[in-house]
């Protein structure tokens, strides 16, 4: 079945330093890819998203390229900062209305 | 905003007794879910609505049943509640963003903490 893979964590960084969180996936067909962050005690918020083979999503700094050919989706940032700190899931959607399967997140702690 | 609301958001209960989270949506979209979530398993799938009474099971539903009575109101029961079933538990819906290229995603509630002691 249809899975998600992401790297364990945490994620120890200073403030201003690059970030990569890796992700792949397991999936038959074209599913949409999805970064959500959790921020201490709240719910999951949509991050960015990509839909389509070579797609890049964008948000707040944030980067992630959708890579058929290595079934990926990395989670970049060039410089993090403190505000940062939160828990990041991949995840991916076959269909319009297809429900989410997530990653089992990644927490990243960004130290002054 | 898609105006989801959780409640309760925090609930401790005691093993063997029956358990209901409401969620509650104000937008009429079609779509519900509810997910679980606990450390080093993501959040996983418990039950999805795609439309008033019309419900279907997700990965993990053992143990859960739910109700969808009105377009805005999701029910999770949990009829008689395990210590397993401590939790952290989301409801979402399925809603069209104009700001992410018109493409259907999923939008979370903050969330509700049930304790099964």
């Amino acid at each position: 079945g249809d899975s998600v893979t992401q790297m364990e964590g945490p994620v120890t960084l200073s403030e201003e330093a690059f970030l990569t969180i890796n992700c792949t996936y397991t999936a038959t067909g074209y599913p949409s890819l999805f970064w959500y962050v959790q921020y201490p005690g709240e719910g999951l918020q949509l991050l960015l998203k990509a839909t389509k083979a070579d797609d890049k999503g964008s948000n707040k700094g944030f980067e992630a390229t959708y890579r058929k050919e290595t079934t990926s989706f990395h989670l970049e940032k060039g410089s993090v900062q403190v505000s940062d700190s939160a828990v990041y899931f991949c995840a991916l959607k076959r269909g319009s209305q297809g429900n989410l399967i997530f990653g089992k997140g990644t927490k990243l702690s960004v130290k002054p | 905003d898609a105006g989801i609301t959780q409640s309760p958001r925090h609930k401790v209960t005691e093993t063997g007794t029956p358990v209901t989270l409401r969620c509650h949506q104000t937008e009429n979209h079609r779509y519900m879910y509810w997910y679980r979530q606990d450390p080093g398993h993501g959040l996983r799938l418990i039950h999805y609505s795609y439309g008033v009474k019309d419900t279907d099971k997700g990965e993990v539903s053992d143990g859960y049943s739910v109700s969808r009575s009105k377009t805005e109101d999701f029910l999770l029961t949990l009829e008689s509640a395990t210590s397993s079933q401590t939790s952290v538990y989301f409801c979402a819906i399925s809603e069209l963003l104009a700001a992410q290229g018109g493409a259907n995603v999923l939008t979370f509630g903050a969330g509700s903490r049930l304790t099964v002691l």
